[in-house]
């Protein structure tokens, strides 16, 4: 079955960039037919959507978060990446990758998407 | 952009029936997905689509929508089931429907 593993600093200082590399085992990114997502949960709080990548590279980000995120592929190492500019004591959070997968329901004219499965998430501190 | 609200915290005896429910409008158009988490370890998706656990889910675990409700049943609940439960859609408001957010959270407690 796909796993997904995060890596990265578990500390980072202000203002420096946060970057993390999530790689994918059990299953190939170019298969297509998944979006990959960054997802962060501040601590003792609830979980936030950062963004999330195609194996083409396409992207889309979370407004709230856009001018400050990059996420990117490697395909041949079957990996992709977060990196998050100008960090602030405020993007201290356990940071996860997860694969989303869409589906129209084409009778009912519904959709779902869900997260499935999840990295198991890494901690990354902002302080100097 | 949009939210999806949950109760914060319910409770049920132990064998019992529990409702979690989230509220948005995205949820007419968009089925949830729903997350368990215990303390310090990584959600994991218990209801995905209309109604579909995926692989090693019990079957104690059931979701249904109406209308801007969805709803996740836990029917007899087991010790196992204390946890955090967080529903996932898209953001309806304004021209953001790729952008996916996540209920508030439920704590549910198993007496």
């Amino acid at each position: 079955q796909v796993q997904l593993q995060e890596s990265g600093p578990g500390l980072v200082k202000p203002s420096q960039t946060l970057s993390l590399t999530c790689t994918v085992s059990g299953g190939s990114i170019s298969s297509g037919g998944y979006y990959w997502s960054w997802i962060r949960q501040h601590p003792g709080k609830g979980l936030e959507w950062i963004g999330y990548i195609y194996y083409s590279g396409s992207t889309y980000y979370n407004p709230s978060l856009k001018s400050r995120v990059t996420i990117s592929v490697d395909t041949s190492k079957n990996q992709f990446s977060l990196k998050l500019s100008s960090v602030t004591a405020a993007d201290t959070a356990v940071y996860y990758c997860a694969r989303d997968q869409f589906y129209e329901y084409s009778s009912s004219s519904m959709f779902a998407d869900w997260f499935d499965p999840w990295g198991q998430g890494t901690l990354v501190t902002v302080s100097s | 952009s949009s939210e999806l609200t949950q109760d914060p915290a319910v409770s049920v005896a132990l064998g019992q029936t529990v409702r979690i429910t989230c509220q948005g409008d995205s949820l007419r158009s968009y089925y949830a997905s729903w997350y368990q988490q215990k303390p310090g370890q990584a959600p994991v998706l218990v209801i995905y689509g209309k109604n579909n656990r995926p692989s090693g889910i019990p079957d104690r675990f059931s979701g249904s929508s109406s209308g801007n409700t969805a709803s996740l049943t836990i029917t007899g609940a087991q010790a196992e089931d204390e946890a955090d439960y967080y529903c996932n859609s898209r953001d309806s408001s304004g021209n953001h429907l790729a952008i996916y957010v996540f209920g508030t959270g439920t704590k549910v407690t198993v007496l």
